[in-house]
């Protein structure tokens, strides 16, 4: 069974800090992993997908790299800002297949930005 | 753009009442979701639909029926409501590259 891991599970760092948050996976046969951002009493906002077949995506400030043999992506943040602040998840689709359909999330790692 | 809508926002039931929660996507895309998600316990897979017509269960259905009503519509019942049903649901929903899109979620309390 996929486990995915978000370590820290909170992070603070003052405005303007470069930071990268992590997400580890115990089984590298995954279709694609996704980052995504949710604000308290809001809905996940989807940030980044890599496809297995990519190494990194790109969006901004945003940078989510992906190494498959290790079983890790890490979501780069450059020039941190308080509009930043929020949880931060990953989550891992299966290959196709037997529970393709099912993701498995990370718990988040909640980020905060201090002007 | 609406992208996933989901109804009600907020609902308070009592223990043993039923609901339906709707929810409505409009980007043509064939996989729907059910999920909740609980302080501690992360998000959840209760029911997925990979196209119109089926169903299937995902990790915590019990207590939950589904219906995909059409390719835009799948909605999530809760029969007889109790107090561990008391969580936030999210619907989301998936096209062809695999990206996942959520709704802003429904809360719901169950006295």
């Amino acid at each position: 069974k996929q486990e995915v891991t978000q370590i820290p599970a909170a992070l603070s760092v003052p405005e303007g800090e470069n930071l990268v948050l992590n997400c580890s996976f115990t089984d590298s046969a995954i279709y694609n992993l996704q980052w995504f951002r949710q604000d308290p009493g809001k809905g996940l906002t989807s940030l980044l997908l890599i496809q297995s077949s990519q190494r990194e995506q790109t969006s901004g400030r945003l940078n989510a790299s992906l190494d498959k043999s290790s079983g890790r992506s890490t979501l780069y943040i450059a020039a941190s800002q308080p509009g930043d602040s929020a949880t931060y998840l990953c989550a891992v689709r299966g290959r196709p297949g037997a529970g393709s359909y099912q993701l498995t999330f990370g718990k988040g790692t909640k980020l905060s930005v201090i002007p | 753009n609406a992208g996933v809508t989901q109804t009600p926002k907020f609902q308070v039931l009592k223990t043993g009442q039923s609901m339906t929660l709707q929810c409505a996507q409009d980007m043509n895309h064939n996989s729907m979701y059910w999920y909740r998600q609980d302080p501690g316990m992360g998000l959840r897979l209760i029911y997925y639909s990979a196209s119109e017509g089926t169903t299937d269960k995902g990790e915590v259905p019990n207590g939950y029926n589904v219906s995909r009503l059409n390719k835009r519509e799948f909605s999530l019942r809760l029969e007889s409501a109790a107090p561990s049903q008391t969580s936030v649901y999210f619907c989301a929903s998936t096209g062809w590259v695999g990206e996942l899109f959520f709704g802003e979620g429904s809360r719901l309390t169950v006295l």
